[in-house]
C-alpha cells in the first residue's frame, strides 16, 4: 500500500552543526505533511508542517522542504543543540478528517 | 494547542485481560484518533473516534479487539481486549481541529505478560 519512509534510521551530528533528515512518500494524493519530534518516554511533538501547494516553510531553527516531483520531504535543523536529540517522524495525510501515515523515524544524535 | 492527558500513563497486565485507556482534552476538538506504537517502531493509526457514532477502523484493526468510545468532544476511550504479549505497545491519542494538524497525548505504555 501507500507508505511514507525515511532514508536513514540514525543520524549523528556535532553540536552546532546543521542536520538534514529526509523522508520519501509514495502517496501522490498527499496534501499535508507534518514533522514530529519524539523524545524518550513522551508523545510526538509537532515541529512544523507544510501543504502541498508550498515547497518551503521556515520556523525557528527549522526548515521543511517539499519536492513533489520526486515525492521527497526534508527537515533541516540549524545549529543543533543537545535538546534536539530525539526521534523525528514525518507524517502525511490527504487532509480533512484523515488520520496520519507515519514514516519509520530517524534517531538524531547530537554529539558534544 | 490543546492540552491532552492520558490515563493510565503505563500499566503491566496479564494476558487475557482487558485495559481501558482514557484520553481527555482541555477543549472541544473536532477529531480524535488512536494510534499504536510498537517497541522501536513508528506510529500506526488504529481508528478515528467519532463523536456519537461508531469509530472508523483502519485495516488490520477490529472493533472487537479495540472498542472505542467517544461520548463528547473532549473525551475518548480505547480498550485493548483479551490482551496478549503482542499487544505490548505505546497507545497514543491525538486530536485535531478544523486544520489537519494533529497533537498527541503523552501515550500509555502497556506491557502484557
Amino acid at each position: 500500500g501507500e507508505s511514507v519512509g525515511l532514508h536513514l534510521p540514525t543520524l549523528s551530528v556535532q553540536e552546532g552543526d546543521n542536520s538534514i533528515i529526509n523522508c520519501a512518500y509514495s502517496n501522490s494524493a498527499s496534501d499535508y505533511f507534518i514533522w514530529y519530534k519524539q523524545e524518550s518516554g513522551k508523545g510526538p511533538q509537532f515541529i512544523i508542517d507544510i501543504r502541498s501547494n508550498m515547497d518551503k516553510r521556515q520556523g525557528q531553527r527549522v526548515t521543511v522542504l517539499l519536492n513533489k516531483t520526486v515525492k521527497h520531504l526534508s527537515l533541516q535543523i540549524a545549529a543543533t543543540q543537545p535538546g534536539d536529540s530525539a526521534v523525528y517522524f514525518c507524517a502525511e495525510t490527504g487532509g480533512g478528517a484523515d488520520g496520519l501515515t507515519f514514516g519509520k523515524g530517524t534517531h538524531l544524535i547530537i554529539q558534544p | 494547542s490543546a492540552v491532552i492527558s492520558q490515563k493510565p500513563s503505563r500499566d503491566i497486565c496479564q494476558r487475557g485481560t482487558s485495559l481501558t485507556i482514557q484520553c481527555q482534552v482541555d477543549s472541544q476538538v473536532t477529531m480524535m484518533f488512536w494510534y499504536r506504537q510498537q517497541p522501536g517502531q513508528s506510529l500506526t493509526l488504529i481508528a478515528t473516534a467519532n463523536q456519537g457514532s461508531e469509530a472508523t477502523y483502519e485495516s488490520g484493526f477490529v472493533i472487537d479487539k479495540f472498542p472505542i468510545s467517544r461520548p463528547n468532544l473532549t473525551f475518548s476511550t480505547l480498550t485493548v481486549s483479551n490482551m496478549s504479549p503482542e499487544d505490548s505497545s505505546i497507545y497514543l491519542c491525538s486530536v485535531g481541529t478544523n486544520q489537519e494538524t494533529q497533537y498527541f497525548g503523552p501515550g500509555t505504555r502497556l506491557l502484557v505478560l
